[in-house]
């Protein structure tokens, strides 16, 4: 079964500094990766996702994704933060089911302080 | 992009009471919704594939008889809260999976449901 894990519940960077959420995936399969970004009391906004092709995805907001086989790894990745990017920040996978359900990471608060 | 949308975005009702929360597809059909629920501070867990035309799959744990799920159109899928209690306050979200398929689902912007 497809699963992710997140690594941090709780990152906080300076404006301007690197942004980097871990997420690492657990499948037997090349999986699909996603992340998603909520905002608070909102829905869910994709940022970028992983479907085989390139390794690195390049999302909105300047944010990217390096997918890295050998390290089972998926981490989300931006070169300044801004104050903006406060957030709830979710890692997800596609089943293989014939639903494709996707499964998500417990999610990693980012904070931006000034 | 493909645009989700849910009614109500919030809802407060008394215990015992039932409620119907409903997932649009905009601009495309989709034959498959899901629903999800979202505690205070957590993540989104999947509780049921709505597949048009036939009966949810619930995931194990969710209560079918008290999360009744409808998707009679393909763009549109309900999901009733019967008998609600203080514990089935949440944040529920759906999504929606184009058709034809694609990898993307569209998630709408989620419904706030407190039970008093």
């Amino acid at each position: 079964a497809q699963s992710v894990t997140q690594l941090g519940s709780h990152v906080s960077v300076s404006e301007g500094a690197l942004v980097l959420l871990r997420c690492n995936y657990s499948s037997s399969v090349p999986p699909y990766l996603f992340w998603y970004v909520q905002y608070p009391n909102q829905g869910l906004q994709l940022l970028l996702k992983y479907t085989s092709a390139a390794t690195l995805v390049k999302g909105i907001n300047g944010f990217e994704a390096e997918f890295k086989k050998s390290e089972t790894s998926f981490h989300l990745t931006k070169p300044s933060a801004h104050m903006s990017d406060a957030a709830e920040y979710f890692c997800a996978v596609r089943t293989y089911s014939s639903a494709s359900k996707i499964i998500f990471g417990s999610g990693t608060r980012l904070s931006i302080r000034p | 992009g493909a645009v989700v949308s849910q009614h109500p975005s919030r809802v407060i009702c008394k215990s015992g009471t039932s409620v119907k929360i409903e997932c649009r597809s905009l601009d495309f059909q989709a034959t498959t919704m899901f629903w999800y629920r979202q505690f205070p501070k957590q993540s989104l867990m999947l509780m049921a594939t709505s597949n048009e035309g036939s009966k949810a799959t619930y995931e194990q744990g969710v209560e079918k008889d008290k999360f009744l799920i409808n998707h009679a159109s393909l763009t549109l899928s309900t999901l009733t809260v019967t008998s609600a209690h203080p514990e089935d306050s949440s944040f529920y979200i759906c999504s929606a999976r184009e058709v034809p398929s694609t990898d993307t689902q569209y998630f709408g912007p989620g419904t706030r449901l407190t039970v008093l």
